[in-house]
């Protein structure tokens, strides 16, 4: 089975603090994600990468910077956290790009993110 | 620009019942289409998805979804719904111009079955 791992499932942090959420992936996947979840807003992304020391802004990449050193983990950083930055943070997976019979991403349990 | 829709932020059904929680999608060329459902205080997990091939895709947990290309729409069905498939449903399509396996979400369907 995929397992999708994230460091921490609560956080508590003050504004203006450095946040570091953690997510690792034990399949072997290029692919990995970080999104938000918000009340009626669903799954935004904010950054992806497809490979090592590869990332690509998504949607909402403001006030967020990520990290891919190894294969199996995708960092996100929030480099001065703010209340606006509360949420939930899901971080996914997927194998090779275009492989259309492989075509899931898989999912963390998530961060539930409260800055203070 | 390619999006989904989920036209209703809650569907009330009556253990028993069947459920269907809709979705409609905006593509250019053919769609990858998947449905996730989110239980409280947990992830994402994959229900189905659509590639190509048979319009009907039977999914997880008895679920499936009928993909029709005339209207658009990817709508989740389930005959006989259970209280334990109360939970948050995602609809979302692959973006096909990003190489990395974006996927754009629907705003999230909550779905609550009553015993």
């Amino acid at each position: 089975d995929v397992k999708v791992t994230q460091s921490s499932r609560y956080l508590v942090k003050r504004t203006g603090e450095k946040v570091f959420l953690e997510c690792v992936q034990d399949m072997d996947h290029e692919n990995m994600f970080w999104y938000r979840q918000d009340p009626g807003l669903g799954l935004r992304l904010i950054y992806f990468s497809y490979d090592v020391k590869m990332k690509e802004k998504g949607d909402i990449p403001e006030g967020y910077s990520v990290s891919r050193e190894k294969k199996e983990r995708f960092s996100l950083i929030l480099e001065s956290a703010s209340t606006n930055q509360t949420s939930m943070y899901l971080c996914a997976s997927s194998p090779v790009k275009l492989a259309r019979d492989r075509e899931t991403q898989y999912f963390g349990p998530g961060t539930r993110l409260l800055v203070l | 620009a390619q999006s989904v829709a989920q036209p209703e932020d809650q569907v009330n059904v009556a253990e028993g019942n069947p459920l269907t929680v809709k979705c409609t999608y905006s593509v250019s060329g053919n769609p990858y289409l998947f449905w996730y459902v989110q239980y409280p205080n947990r992830g994402l997990q994959f229900l189905l998805k659509y590639i190509t091939g048979d319009n009907l895709v039977k999914g997880s947990y008895g679920f499936e979804a009928e993909f029709n290309k005339s209207q658009t729409s990817f709508h989740l069905k389930k005959p006989s719904a259970l209280v334990s498939d109360s939970a948050l449903y995602f609809c979302a399509v692959r973006d096909i111009y990003n190489q990395g396996g974006k996927l754009i979400f629907g705003q999230g369907t909550e779905l609550s079955v009553k015993p």
